[in-house]
């Protein structure tokens, strides 16, 4: 099994800041890497597949980027809707999926 | 539009058994696979296993092999999940999701809204 870690499990950051998310995978998984925003009591969102592809909808202020193992997902200026928990999927396993941990991002 | 919509809330007791539906509109059922997804209180995600709706092939979790059983029914496009000898470490949000692209090495893009399931004595 793919184990997927994602670091830090909490980031505090100012609205308007940059907030930097990392995602390790075990072994490579090339670029099959998504992630995905959860506000609570709301289904993940789709954000960013292929590892740097913004899904339909998502504004250009969410990247990602990475290959192989290490992925990241930024968010270029943090607004008050991006305060959510953030997860990585890899899917170069399909039809295995493995989610990372997550990442919390909260208010500083 | 893609929507998928699960059941509703269940409270089970342990060693019972629940079943859950994922009722899919907007696109060709059957050119999907859904994956079930679930979110234990307070937790993340934890993939449960996979369902092609187009010949019902299944790939199930290793921890779930055995208690878990995926289904879909075209004439409906609803997908189903059920869990046996339910345990109290089972309580959680399930969740159905659609694989994004069509013949595999998928992520998914649509998610129903989630269904919580209790298991309490």
């Amino acid at each position: 099994e793919i184990v997927m870690t994602q670091s830090p499990a909490t980031l505090s950051v100012s609205p308007g800041e940059r907030a930097t998310l990392s995602c390790r995978a075990s072994q490579s998984v090339s670029s099959n890497l998504a992630w995905y925003q959860q506000k609570p009591g709301q289904a993940p969102r789709l954000l960013i597949y292929g590892a740097s592809t913004r899904a339909t909808g998502i504004p250009a202020r969410f990247s990602g980027s990475g290959s192989g193992t290490e992925f990241t997902l930024t968010i270029s200026s943090l607004q008050s809707e991006d305060f959510a928990v953030y997860y990585c999927q890899q899917y170069n396993n399909w039809p295995s999926l493995t989610f990372g941990g997550g990442t919390k991002v909260e208010i500083k | 539009q893609v929507q998928l919509v699960q059941s509703g809330a269940e409270v089970k007791k342990p060693g019972a058994s629940v079943k859950v539906s994922c009722k899919a509109s907007g696109y060709t059922f059957t050119s999907y696979g859904i994956s079930w997804v679930r979110q234990a209180p307070g937790q993340g995600l934890e993939w449960m296993g996979w369902i092609s709706a187009y010949n019902g092939n299944t790939n199930y979790a290793q921890k779930l092999q055995g208690r878990v059983t995926m289904t879909t029914d075209t004439s409906t496009s609803t997908a189903y999940m059920e869990l046996r000898s339910l345990r109290s470490d089972d309580t959680a949000v399930y969740y159905c999701a659609r694989d994004a692209l069509i013949g595999g090495y998928s992520y998914t893009d649509y998610w129903g809204q989630g269904t919580l399931v209790t298991v309490s004595s």
